[in-house]
């Protein structure tokens, strides 16, 4: 067991809709990154957010956004579903930034139909 | 931009060997770090390793930076050692950085 949850473990929704991913970190971690892990594109970093502001941006599309609140956990929301964005989503934190050893998340798998 | 790329793709051993894989990466990176991924899915960080080497009980890592590639050894594999190995650089860029994943080696260990 990481220490870092994510819910829900599995989502399954039609496209154009929209939905939300949480992560909570380790206790202590500030750093919270979300990962796009597909059979085609294989591992895509998406965002870093550092305690609570974005620090770095990876392949993440218009259509998604993130936040990172003040009790450190972050969302992942994905909007206009496309049949692509199928996907395993993963989270992982850190206790500061992209040098330290991230831990990740059992991962939300994200099915559009 | 920059490429990562693993060799080899796919790798099928009994129990008890040794294995050896590598990580090229096209340009110089400010951070390299080695990844599990079980056949359950679960990601696990195995290595920090910009340079130089380290080890872990059966596991040990080595990056040659000035030279663009990391190797992650292997010994005595067990079946649990079974899964994608993936590694991972990081490029700061300005106020920026980009992560960018390998494919990964696809590790089957045989009883």
């Amino acid at each position: 067991d990481s220490g870092v949850t994510q819910t829900p473990k599995h989502l399954i929704t039609a496209t154009g809709q929209r939905v939300t991913l949480r992560c909570s970190p380790r206790s202590g971690d500030l750093s919270v990154y979300w990962y796009q892990q597909s059979l085609d594109q294989g591992l895509q970093f998406l965002i870093q957010y550092y305690n609570g502001e974005e620090r770095a941006k990876g392949n993440i599309l218009e259509r998604f956004s993130a936040q990172q609140f003040p009790d450190l956990h972050s969302e992942l929301n994905l909007s206009s579903l496309e049949l692509g964005d199928s996907a395993l989503y993963f989270c992982a934190s850190s206790v500061f930034g992209s040098t330290d050893t991230q831990y990740f998340g059992p991962g939300t798998r994200l099915t559009v139909l | 931009g920059i490429q990562v790329e693993q060799s080899p793709p796919d790798l099928i051993l009994q129990e008890g060997a040794n294995s050896t894989l590598r990580c090229n990466f096209s340009d110089s990176v400010n951070n390299l770090q080695w990844f599990h991924q079980n056949p359950w899915g679960q990601l696990i960080n195995l290595f920090y390793i910009p340079s130089g080497t380290k080890q872990n009980g059966r596991l040990s890592a080595t990056t040659v930076a000035t030279e663009r590639y990391s190797l992650l050894y292997i010994s005595s594999s067990q079946t649990t050692d079974s899964g994608v190995y993936f590694c991972a650089v990081v490029l700061f860029m300005d106020s920026n950085y980009q992560l960018i994943w390998g494919a990964g080696t696809k590790l089957i260990i045989k009883p």
